[in-house]
């Protein structure tokens, strides 16, 4: 089964470059069409979907997020990577990476993130 | 963007009891595009449903999903000990995904 795994340091200063790890275990990530996402848990707001990179190298990105914001992926060391550029104390969050899968036959675009890891917790604050 | 929300933010019911909980978006949400989570501090959110009404593996029967369009709603027939959580529901109809804001459902 499946596994996921933030890691990362949890204290960044403000104007710095936050960068996070996802290390994926129990299969390969390019064993299927899936979407390897990023999404973070603003404290009194909820969730929030960063973005994701696919199977296929492609990427999608949150507007409100987009011009500071890059996904990549390591198949060889089955990871993917968050990095998140002048980060403010509004980037304070947990950060979670999770797949997202077409779980319905007639799907033709991701529909439920079933496997999700523990989360991260990133403080921006000098 | 769609803006997803959901009510009410708080629902204070006893272990038995059915919560109801509902997910209106601001635009029309195609049925297969609508998910649901349950998150609890310090864990893994959990996804409980996709496709308005499909329960993921291993989510108990009491848990129910339905509606169409603009108003969707996520039901528990009666609750159990571990079910008190924060619930999100989630649209896929247009990028950027969006979540609700979640419903908290607390022990009374």
């Amino acid at each position: 089964q499946m596994q996921l795994q933030e890691s990362g340091p949890g204290l960044v200063k403000p104007s710095q470059t936050l960068s996070l790890t996802c290390t994926v275990s129990g299969d390969s990530m390019a064993s299927g069409g899936y979407h390897w996402t990023w999404i973070r848990l603003l404290p009194g707001r909820g969730l929030e979907w960063i973005g994701y990179m696919s199977y296929m190298l492609y990427t999608e990105y949150n507007p409100s997020l987009a011009s500071r914001v890059t996904i990549s992926m390591d198949t060889s060391k089955n990871q993917f990577s968050l990095t998140l550029t002048s980060v403010t104390p509004g980037d304070t969050a947990v950060y979670f990476c999770a797949r997202d899968s077409f779980l319905s036959p007639q799907a033709i675009k991701p529909n439920g993130l079933d496997v999700w890891g523990q989360g991260t917790t990133v403080t921006v604050s000098s | 963007e769609i803006t997803l929300t959901q009510s009410p933010g708080t629902l204070s019911l006893s272990p038995g009891e059915r919560a109801a909980l509902s997910c209106r978006p601001s635009q029309s949400v195609n049925s297969r595009y609508l998910a649901w989570y349950q998150h609890k501090h310090g864990q893994a959110p959990r996804l409980l449903i996709y496709a308005t009404s499909t329960r993921a593996s291993g989510i108990p029967d009491r848990f129910t999903g339905g509606g169409s369009e603009t108003d969707f709603t996520l039901t528990i027939s009666s609750l159990e000990p571990e079910d008190f959580a924060v619930y999100y529901c989630q649209q896929y109809e247009t990028s950027p995904w969006t979540f609700g804001q979640g419903t908290k459902v607390e022990i009374k």
